[in-house]
């Protein structure tokens, strides 16, 4: 079964700091999203990637999608306490429509 | 637009006892997802509906959980009895056509459940 595995875990970094997080998955990757989900909460969309080489910006962050490598990063530019929270990749499954997750990463922007 | 409801936000109960989430989708919304979240994991997928019908319920303990869309619109969660492992966040989400990989889910902002 395919899976994606996220790192790191988890990342605390300082206010104005830049930051990466990487999503790799076990199988091909026809489409990738990512969202963001504060503590106990629900899901929220930030950017889906469809293609290799893709790359898709909001605000301050960034994320590319590497089709060979199976693997996707967000990138997040000068960052703020509000960019706190846990971040998800999610994907369709190969030949299916359903969604896998990542097990998240947690990020804690320090004022 | 209105974003998806769920509701209770957080509900407590003892094990053995039952309990039931509502969801309601995105207006329009032909597919509803109903996902476990538990503690440091990813969602896991429960059951899927396109309509009134169910497209995917592999991963659904048919034992104790069930679900239902009875008008193709909004959906109930029940789980009978509880266990300790069911103390997750229960997570709805719906997207257009359920179809195509590229289709953008859009999720609720989820039940909390702790079973005692």
């Amino acid at each position: 079964s395919q899976e994606l595995e996220q790192s790191p875990q988890s990342l605390i970094v300082q206010e104005g700091k830049n930051l990466t997080i990487n999503c790799t998955s076990s199988k091909t990757l026809y489409g990738l999203y990512w969202y963001k989900q504060k503590y106990g909460e629900g899901l929220i969309f930030l950017m889906m990637l469809q293609k290799g080489g893709e790359e898709k910006s909001h605000e301050k962050i960034t994320a590319k999608l590497d089709e060979k490598k199976q693997q996707s990063s967000l990138h997040i530019t000068a960052s703020q306490p509000s960019h706190a929270g846990i971040y998800l990749c999610g994907a369709p499954t190969s030949g299916t429509y359903k969604y896998i997750f990542g097990t998240g990463t947690r990020l804690k922007v320090l004022a | 637009e209105a974003g998806v409801a769920q509701s209770p936000r957080y509900k407590i109960i003892e094990k053995r006892q039952s309990v039931a989430f509502w969801c309601n989708p995105i207006s329009g919304h032909a597919t509803l997802y109903w996902y476990q979240q538990i503690l440091g994991q990813g969602p896991k997928l429960l059951i899927q509906f396109q309509n009134n019908g169910v497209v995917d319920d592999s991963q659904l303990p048919k034992d104790r959980f069930s679900a239902e869309r009875l008008k193709g619109v909004d959906s109930t969660l029940k789980i009978q009895p509880a266990k300790l492992e069911d103390s997750a966040v229960y997570l709805c989400a719906s997207s257009t056509t359920g179809q195509g990989n590229t289709e953008t889910q859009y999720f609720g902002p989820g039940t909390r459940l702790l079973v005692l």
